[in-house]
């Protein structure tokens, strides 16, 4: 089974700090995706990678960064963080592209900044 | 504009009861339907995905439907059982597009033993 790692499942910061979000995926999958989650909405894509070192800005990039190294890691960061940033964040990873290909999710990181 | 609109909000069951959830879109150009089950404080899992020439999928006791013409999805759970609280989500993914999903913002579903 796919398995998503989000290093952390709860995370408090301050206004202004700088926040990072790492995800671990152990398929060796090409795509990997950052998507946060409010209540009442959709999930919305903040940015997504289709390969080392290559990175899309999805529907709500603006505030963060992403990072991938290493092909099985991709970081979020959150360069100063805000009130309204306080979200679920979700990485996802799927083998090629989405367009039938399943996404599998990690668990999730629940992020209050306050 | 590109919308998922889920329905009913929420809904509660008695545990071996049957409930169909539906899911109304305006995505264009379709590619493909989906619906995850997400528990609670859990990230989402996929139990179907439809390309626009299927009417009907399974696994195990869901059964997603799709009307490609009417532009419909109904999920079907069958026999419910308490494992199948959680929140259904469906998403419909663009043609033109390796990435882009739009999603809904799901049904929660209690059922009660």
């Amino acid at each position: 089974d796919v398995k998503v790692t989000q290093s952390s499942r709860y995370l408090v910061k301050r206004t202004g700090e700088k926040v990072f979000l790492e995800c671990v995926q152990d398929m060796d999958h090409e795509n990997m995706f950052w998507y946060r989650q409010d209540p009442g909405l959709g999930l919305r894509l903040i940015y997504f990678s289709y390969d080392v070192k290559m990175k899309e800005k999805g529907d709500i990039p603006e505030g963060y960064s992403v990072s991938r190294e290493k092909k099985e890691r991709f970081s979020l960061i959150l360069e100063s963080a805000s009130t309204n940033q306080t979200s679920m964040y979700l990485c996802a990873s799927s083998r090629t592209g989405t367009l039938y290909e399943k996404l599998f999710f990690g668990s999730g990181t629940q992020l209050s900044v306050l | 504009k590109n919308q998922v609109e889920q329905s009913p909000q929420s809904l509660i069951i008695l545990e071996g009861k049957n409930c169909t959830l539906q899911c109304n879109y305006t995505v264009s150009p379709f590619s493909n339907l989906r619906w995850y089950k997400q528990d609670t404080g859990r990230g989402p899992v996929s139990l179907t995905i439809m390309t626009f020439s299927e009417n009907t999928k399974s696994n195990g006791r869901y059964t997603a439907t799709l009307d490609a013409d009417t532009k419909q999805s109904s999920l079907h759970i069958t026999a419910s059982q308490l494992s199948d609280s959680a929140s259904y989500i469906c998403v419909v993914g663009l043609m033109d597009s390796n990435y882009q999903l739009i999603w809904g913002a799901g049904t929660k579903l209690i059922i009660k033993p």
